[in-house]
């Protein structure tokens, strides 16, 4: 069945030092999302990307759909304390309708 | 935050009870979801619910069921509750507009079965 997939599982990195995951799907996918969860919160809605090859920036965050639609990747430039979280990767579940299907995360870990 | 609560917050019950959950919503949103979240499982889908009374199953639906009588409630009903069900349930929200709307989480429930 269809399957998204996150590595690393876990990282834990110095303050200051990048971080990067990524999001591997078994099929194409139309549109790709990223979401953070905090310990201890919910998951919260950090962006979508739509096209091929597309790149999106949040300050430190720069976010990256690949050419084929099945890969993306989040990184994270001179991580803080506060980029702390498990961060999930989710795709379009079948061929339409709203549903998600998440990646199983990866938590960052930072230490000052 | 979206409007979204859920309750009960936290609950322990025992095996082979009955337990419902319920997610409230004041965002008029069409679309709601229920979730799962379990260590080295990620997020994975209950049922999700495109309208009043209109419901389907995600992948893990088996000893679930839902129902969504009005636009803002969507009740997770576990029949009898299994030691397997201890989970932080999360309910969901999209707008469904067009495109792939993004989805707005409600704070969760934990649930511990005895």
């Amino acid at each position: 069945g269809q399957q998204v997939m996150q590595i690393p599982q876990y990282q834990h990195v110095q303050e200051g030092e990048d971080f990067t995951t990524y999001c591997n799907s078994s099929t194409t996918l139309s549109n790709i999302q990223w979401y953070k969860q905090r310990p201890g919160g919910h998951p919260v809605f950090l962006i979508q990307l739509v096209k091929s090859g597309e790149v999106k920036k949040q300050k430190r965050l720069t976010f990256q759909f690949g050419e084929a639609k099945k890969n993306s990747s989040l990184h994270i430039t001179a991580t803080q304390t506060t980029d702390v979280g498990t961060y999930f990767c989710a795709g379009p579940r079948g061929q339409a309708g709203t549903a998600l299907i998440f990646g199983k995360g990866t938590t960052l870990s930072v230490s000052s | 935050d979206a409007g979204i609560t859920q309750s009960p917050r936290h609950k322990v019950t025992e095996t082979g009870t009955p337990v419902t959950l319920r997610c409230h919503q004041t965002e008029n949103h069409r679309y709601m979801y229920w979730y799962r979240q379990d260590p080295g499982h990620g997020l994975r889908l209950i049922h999700y619910s495109y309208g009043v009374k209109d419901t389907d199953k995600g992948e893990v639906s088996d000893g679930y069921s839902v129902s969504r009588s009005k636009t803002e409630d969507f009740l997770l009903t576990l029949e009898s509750a299994t030691s397997s069900q201890t989970s932080v349930y999360f309910c969901a929200i999209s707008e469904g507009a067009g495109g792939q709307p993004e989805q707005y989480f409600g704070p969760g429930t934990r649930l511990t079965v005895t």
